[in-house]
């Protein structure tokens, strides 16, 4: 089965609402990473957060290692937040990352 | 930051054709991927490396070869390309395996195979 889950698939928000994205893991996990897709395609980490809270700007990652989740939330969205978030985890033993399929965000003006 | 740089940024080839992609990091990480990314699937890992000379197999390496001729090279190559492996290939690095390194992706290379 899948070992990484992310939901929702799809999220479609007026500037300035929040959003919450979720990841679900199931395997043991030493690292997790999120990261955004612009449309044109390319791919930007965002933060690393294996486990604990971390802030960077106006993104917050929560991650319960026990519990396999993280979540990853988006203050204040900006039509510039459009784009695909992708949340990805190195296997217990590290040596493969394995990603999940994506939060398609949309933020309308 | 970790600058990793791919090329070239398109490609469109035809079936049986030979393609060569590249890849270089400058920021002396150890190691080197080269995932492919289709929609319904996301990314997967066809290949990566520790080091020069080093080759290790991912999760979808058939019809793939890869070769690290140094630490900074990686380069990624479809002997015989098939419209199958139409595609959006990225390129990553990082200064180790697993946690707590971070992988750092390249600009991506999208591939037609016609």
């Amino acid at each position: 089965g899948q070992q990484v889950q992310q939901s929702p698939a799809s999220l479609v928000l007026q500037e300035g609402e929040n959003a919450e994205l979720q990841c679900n893991f199931s395997s043991t996990a030493t690292q997790l990473q999120w990261f955004y897709q612009s449309p044109g395609g390319s791919l930007v980490s965002l933060l690393s957060n294996p486990s604990g809270t971390k802030h960077t700007g106006r993104l917050t990652s929560t991650t319960v290692t026990k519990e396999r989740r993280s979540s990853l939330h988006i203050s204040s969205s900006q039509t510039t937040d459009s784009g695909t978030y992708l949340c990805a985890i190195d296997r217990a033993g590290g040596y493969k990352v394995v990603f999940g399929s994506g939060t398609r965000l949309l933020v309308s003006p | 930051e970790a600058a990793v740089t791919q090329s070239p940024r398109n490609k469109v080839t035809v079936t049986g054709g030979n393609v060569t992609l590249s890849c270089r990091q400058t920021n002396s990480h150890n190691y080197m991927y080269w995932y492919r990314q289709d929609t319904g699937h996301g990314l997967r890992l066809i290949h990566y490396s520790y080091g020069a000379g080093n080759l290790q197999i991912g999760d979808v390496p058939d019809g793939y070869k890869a070769t690290r001729t140094t630490q900074e090279d990686f380069f990624l190559l479809l002997e015989l390309a098939s419209p199958s492996q139409t595609s959006l290939y990225f390129c990553a690095s990082s200064e180790g395996l697993g946690g707590p390194y971070e992988q750092y992706f390249g600009p991506g290379t999208r591939l037609t195979v016609l």
